[in-house]
Protein backbone atom coordinates (compact mmCIF):
# COMPACT_ATOMS: atom_id res chain seq x y z
CA UNK A 1 0.00 0.00 0.00
CA UNK A 2 1.41 3.44 -1.08
CA UNK A 3 2.25 5.55 1.53
CA UNK A 4 3.53 9.43 1.22
CA UNK A 5 4.71 11.38 3.56
CA UNK A 6 5.84 15.18 2.97
CA UNK A 7 8.73 17.14 5.89
CA UNK A 8 8.20 19.39 6.98
CA UNK A 9 4.84 19.89 8.05
CA UNK A 10 5.10 23.82 8.69
CA UNK A 11 8.00 26.11 7.18
CA UNK A 12 7.99 29.88 7.74
CA UNK A 13 10.36 32.02 5.58
CA UNK A 14 11.33 35.84 5.08
CA UNK A 15 10.43 36.91 1.83
CA UNK A 16 12.96 36.08 -0.83
CA UNK A 17 14.60 32.58 0.50
CA UNK A 18 14.86 29.83 -1.47
CA UNK A 19 13.41 26.95 -0.01
CA UNK A 20 12.82 22.94 -0.45
CA UNK A 21 10.08 21.37 0.09
CA UNK A 22 10.15 17.17 0.32
CA UNK A 23 7.84 14.52 -0.25
CA UNK A 24 8.40 10.60 -0.21
CA UNK A 25 6.51 7.63 -1.05
CA UNK A 26 7.28 3.89 -0.27
CA UNK A 27 6.06 2.04 -3.46
CA UNK A 28 8.54 3.21 -6.64
CA UNK A 29 6.05 1.86 -9.01
CA UNK A 30 4.50 5.09 -9.89
CA UNK A 31 3.11 6.36 -13.00
CA UNK A 32 3.50 10.34 -12.00
CA UNK A 33 4.33 12.43 -9.35
CA UNK A 34 2.05 15.69 -9.24
CA UNK A 35 2.51 18.88 -6.85
CA UNK A 36 -0.66 21.01 -6.09
CA UNK A 37 -1.03 24.42 -4.08
CA UNK A 38 -4.22 24.98 -1.80
CA UNK A 39 -4.97 27.94 -0.16
CA UNK A 40 -7.46 28.23 2.79
CA UNK A 41 -10.89 27.60 2.11
CA UNK A 42 -10.34 26.72 -1.16
CA UNK A 43 -9.29 23.62 -3.95
CA UNK A 44 -6.04 22.21 -4.96
CA UNK A 45 -4.29 23.86 -7.93
CA UNK A 46 -1.90 21.70 -9.74
CA UNK A 47 1.66 23.07 -10.14
CA UNK A 48 4.06 20.52 -11.67
CA UNK A 49 3.48 17.23 -12.88
CA UNK A 50 6.76 14.61 -13.02
CA UNK A 51 5.86 11.54 -15.39
CA UNK A 52 7.83 8.52 -14.38
CA UNK A 53 9.99 8.78 -17.36
CA UNK A 54 11.32 12.32 -16.37
CA UNK A 55 13.30 13.63 -13.63
CA UNK A 56 12.33 17.10 -13.41
CA UNK A 57 9.71 19.67 -14.44
CA UNK A 58 10.08 23.63 -14.12
CA UNK A 59 7.39 26.42 -14.28
CA UNK A 60 8.69 29.85 -13.47
CA UNK A 61 10.09 29.76 -10.05
CA UNK A 62 9.35 26.24 -9.11
CA UNK A 63 10.77 23.26 -10.10
CA UNK A 64 10.26 19.75 -9.22
CA UNK A 65 12.48 16.70 -9.41
CA UNK A 66 11.62 12.72 -8.95
CA UNK A 67 13.69 9.88 -8.41
CA UNK A 68 11.65 6.91 -8.22
CA UNK A 69 15.05 4.62 -7.13
CA UNK A 70 15.30 6.31 -3.76
CA UNK A 71 11.22 7.44 -3.48
CA UNK A 72 11.45 10.69 -3.19
CA UNK A 73 10.38 14.42 -5.05
CA UNK A 74 11.14 17.53 -3.81
CA UNK A 75 9.66 20.99 -5.08
CA UNK A 76 12.37 23.96 -4.83
CA UNK A 77 10.45 27.10 -4.92
CA UNK A 78 13.12 30.42 -5.55
CA UNK A 79 13.36 33.51 -4.58
CA UNK A 80 10.08 33.30 -2.40
CA UNK A 81 7.04 35.83 -1.95
CA UNK A 82 4.33 36.25 0.59
CA UNK A 83 1.84 35.11 -2.23
CA UNK A 84 3.34 31.92 -2.38
CA UNK A 85 2.06 31.13 1.03
CA UNK A 86 -0.28 28.33 0.89
CA UNK A 87 -0.40 24.32 1.75
CA UNK A 88 1.48 22.32 -0.88
CA UNK A 89 0.81 18.96 -1.50
CA UNK A 90 2.08 16.02 -3.47
CA UNK A 91 0.35 12.93 -4.96
CA UNK A 92 1.57 9.43 -6.24
CA UNK A 93 -0.39 7.88 -8.71
CA UNK A 94 0.10 4.30 -8.90
CA UNK A 95 -0.32 3.67 -12.61
CA UNK A 96 -3.53 4.83 -12.79
CA UNK A 97 -5.32 2.67 -9.78
CA UNK A 98 -5.01 5.04 -7.06
CA UNK A 99 -3.93 8.54 -5.84
CA UNK A 100 -2.03 8.88 -2.53
CA UNK A 101 -1.58 12.29 -1.10
CA UNK A 102 0.75 13.73 1.39
CA UNK A 103 -0.04 15.68 4.66
CA UNK A 104 1.05 18.71 2.77
CA UNK A 105 3.57 21.40 3.83
CA UNK A 106 2.03 24.69 4.96
CA UNK A 107 4.24 27.21 3.96
CA UNK A 108 4.35 31.31 5.35
CA UNK A 109 6.64 33.69 3.68
CA UNK A 110 7.02 36.31 5.54
CA UNK A 111 7.41 40.12 4.13
CA UNK B 1 -11.39 26.03 -20.99
CA UNK B 2 -14.17 25.54 -17.67
CA UNK B 3 -12.84 23.63 -14.95
CA UNK B 4 -14.57 21.35 -12.43
CA UNK B 5 -17.85 22.72 -11.00
CA UNK B 6 -19.43 21.08 -8.03
CA UNK B 7 -22.24 21.94 -5.93
CA UNK B 8 -23.47 23.19 -3.26
CA UNK B 9 -20.24 24.77 -1.90
CA UNK B 10 -21.24 24.77 1.85
CA UNK B 11 -23.56 22.49 3.36
CA UNK B 12 -24.69 22.45 7.57
CA UNK B 13 -27.24 18.85 8.24
CA UNK B 14 -27.43 17.43 11.45
CA UNK B 15 -26.26 13.75 11.56
CA UNK B 16 -28.28 10.58 10.64
CA UNK B 17 -30.07 13.10 7.88
CA UNK B 18 -28.40 12.56 3.93
CA UNK B 19 -26.74 14.47 2.05
CA UNK B 20 -25.57 14.78 -1.79
CA UNK B 21 -22.85 16.59 -3.73
CA UNK B 22 -22.45 17.03 -7.45
CA UNK B 23 -19.96 17.13 -9.60
CA UNK B 24 -19.56 18.07 -13.35
CA UNK B 25 -15.97 17.32 -14.43
CA UNK B 26 -14.12 18.95 -17.56
CA UNK B 27 -15.10 18.25 -21.20
CA UNK B 28 -13.40 15.07 -22.14
CA UNK B 29 -11.73 14.18 -18.96
CA UNK B 30 -12.63 9.92 -18.80
CA UNK B 31 -11.39 9.79 -15.19
CA UNK B 32 -13.31 11.20 -12.16
CA UNK B 33 -12.96 11.43 -8.62
CA UNK B 34 -14.11 12.32 -5.42
CA UNK B 35 -12.33 12.85 -2.55
CA UNK B 36 -12.66 13.44 1.30
CA UNK B 37 -10.05 15.98 2.73
CA UNK B 38 -10.18 16.21 6.87
CA UNK B 39 -9.05 19.76 7.99
CA UNK B 40 -5.00 19.31 8.15
CA UNK B 41 -5.19 16.22 6.28
CA UNK B 42 -4.09 15.33 2.79
CA UNK B 43 -6.93 14.67 0.55
CA UNK B 44 -8.21 10.59 0.73
CA UNK B 45 -9.41 8.74 -2.27
CA UNK B 46 -12.82 7.88 -1.65
CA UNK B 47 -13.85 6.40 -5.19
CA UNK B 48 -12.79 6.85 -9.54
CA UNK B 49 -14.13 6.21 -12.16
CA UNK B 50 -12.97 5.58 -15.84
CA UNK B 51 -16.21 6.52 -17.70
CA UNK B 52 -18.78 5.14 -15.85
CA UNK B 53 -17.10 2.05 -14.20
CA UNK B 54 -15.90 2.18 -11.10
CA UNK B 55 -11.86 1.65 -10.98
CA UNK B 56 -11.48 1.97 -6.89
CA UNK B 57 -13.73 2.41 -4.15
CA UNK B 58 -11.42 0.58 -1.40
CA UNK B 59 -11.89 3.47 0.78
CA UNK B 60 -15.70 4.67 -0.04
CA UNK B 61 -17.71 3.35 3.39
CA UNK B 62 -20.14 1.89 1.21
CA UNK B 63 -22.79 1.32 4.17
CA UNK B 64 -23.09 4.76 4.33
CA UNK B 65 -21.49 6.24 0.87
CA UNK B 66 -22.65 6.36 -2.59
CA UNK B 67 -21.61 7.54 -5.65
CA UNK B 68 -22.80 7.11 -9.26
CA UNK B 69 -21.79 8.33 -12.51
CA UNK B 70 -24.50 8.84 -15.23
CA UNK B 71 -23.59 8.66 -18.82
CA UNK B 72 -20.05 8.79 -17.77
CA UNK B 73 -20.24 13.14 -17.04
CA UNK B 74 -21.60 14.07 -14.43
CA UNK B 75 -21.05 12.61 -10.88
CA UNK B 76 -23.06 12.36 -7.51
CA UNK B 77 -21.43 11.29 -4.25
CA UNK B 78 -24.37 10.79 -1.41
CA UNK B 79 -24.37 10.22 2.55
CA UNK B 80 -27.22 8.36 4.27
CA UNK B 81 -27.21 9.09 7.19
CA UNK B 82 -24.16 11.36 8.40
CA UNK B 83 -22.19 11.00 11.34
CA UNK B 84 -20.45 13.64 12.60
CA UNK B 85 -17.13 12.41 11.72
CA UNK B 86 -18.09 12.94 8.08
CA UNK B 87 -17.53 16.66 8.24
CA UNK B 88 -14.98 17.31 5.68
CA UNK B 89 -14.21 19.12 2.41
CA UNK B 90 -15.32 16.69 -0.29
CA UNK B 91 -12.99 17.62 -3.62
CA UNK B 92 -14.35 16.38 -7.34
CA UNK B 93 -11.10 15.98 -9.58
CA UNK B 94 -11.07 14.56 -12.93
CA UNK B 95 -8.30 13.94 -15.74
CA UNK B 96 -7.78 12.59 -19.14
CA UNK B 97 -7.12 8.60 -18.99
CA UNK B 98 -3.41 8.21 -17.72
CA UNK B 99 -2.45 6.39 -20.40
CA UNK B 100 -3.36 9.07 -23.44
CA UNK B 101 -0.86 11.34 -24.78
CA UNK B 102 -1.38 14.52 -23.51
CA UNK B 103 -1.99 13.41 -19.54
CA UNK B 104 -1.49 16.37 -17.41
CA UNK B 105 -2.76 15.14 -14.59
CA UNK B 106 -6.03 15.76 -11.87
CA UNK B 107 -8.08 19.27 -12.05
CA UNK B 108 -9.56 20.18 -8.57
CA UNK B 109 -12.80 21.71 -7.94
CA UNK B 110 -13.55 23.85 -5.23
CA UNK B 111 -15.21 21.36 -2.85
CA UNK B 112 -18.15 21.32 -1.06
CA UNK B 113 -17.29 21.75 3.23
CA UNK B 114 -19.77 19.92 4.68
CA UNK B 115 -20.68 20.34 8.41
CA UNK B 116 -22.86 17.52 10.26
CA UNK B 117 -24.06 18.77 13.71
Amino acid sequence: KQEVTQIPAALSVPEGENLVLNCSFTDSAIYNLQWFRQDPGKGLTSLLLIQSSQREQTSGRLNASLDKSSGRSTLYIAASQPGDSATYLCAADNYGQNFVFGPGTRLSVLP
Amino acid sequence: EAGVAQSPRYKIIEKRQSVAFWCNPISGHATLYWYQQILGQGPKLLIQFQNNGVVDDSQLPKDRFSAERLKGVDSTLKIQPAKLEDSAVYLCASSLAPWLAGEKGQFFGPGTRLTVL
